[in-house]
């Protein structure tokens, strides 16, 4: 059974940083690629970030770009979200997704997601 | 790709066939999938690459379209049905519609 269990969440302050982790289980985690995917509160989903395989390629959602960095380590089978100069707009639940064979690719196995809160 | 769902809210009773929409502002070329979301869970994949029924959803759930239309049918509504329903495209970028909310009348 395909698991994916977030972790790292939390409140945090305008401006500063947070590592979210993704434990995954079930599968063979290198063989896909990963996204995170958010959603705010009460509001809609927003792709946040995808990365390779092996991690050489990694993509990102303007909204993010520069200020995120996603990472894996298939040793461990486990996906990260560095989330740096954090605002009240990160505000939102963090899934981990599992996406499939390429970045342009849909998500067929969700987390049960992580919170974030960005506020003084 | 921006993506428009209609209705925003959509209330049918148990029984009825469901029709829900998700129009794209360009060609989406079939790389389109739904998703449903029940209260305070994950997303969960319906359909992928506009028609492909996910392993272990039940066969009230059908997608179809082509072009920048596609609809999402469920055949006979039934109570555990009550959820956000999202659409998604991966032809060119990664967006979401911002969701149709199912009730039962």
């Amino acid at each position: 059974e395909v698991q994916l269990v977030e972790s790292g969440g939390g409140l945090v302050q305008p401006g500063r940083s947070m590592k979210l982790s993704c434990a995954a289980s079930g599968f063979t985690f290198s063989d896909y690629y990963m996204a995170w995917v958010r959603q705010a509160p009460k509001k809609g989903l927003e792709w946040v970030a995808s990365i390779s395989y092996e991690g050489s390629s990694t993509y990102y959602g303007d909204s993010v770009k520069g200020r995120f960095t996603i990472s894996r380590d298939n040793a461990k089978s486990t996906l990260y979200l560095q989330m740096n100069s954090l605002r009240s707009e990160d505000t939102a639940t963090y899934y981990c997704a599992r996406q499939g064979y390429w970045e342009l690719d849909y998500f067929d196995y969700w987390g049960q997601g992580v919170m974030v809160t960005v506020s003084s | 790709i921006q993506l428009t769902q209609s209705p925003s809210l959509l209330s049918a009773s148990v029984g009825d066939r469901v029709t829900l929409s998700c129009k794209g502002s360009q060609n989406i070329n079939n790389y389109l999938a739904w998703y449903q979301q029940k209260l305070g869970e994950a997303p969960k994949l319906l359909i992928y690459n506009t028609n492909s029924l996910q392993t272990g959803i039940p066969s009230r759930f059908s997608g179809s379209g082509s072009g920048t239309d596609y609809t999402l049918t469920i055949s006979s509504l039934q109570p555990e049905d009550v959820a956000t329903y999202f659409c998604y495209q991966y032809n060119n970028g990664l967006t979401f519609g911002s969701g149709t909310k199912l009730e039962i009348k």
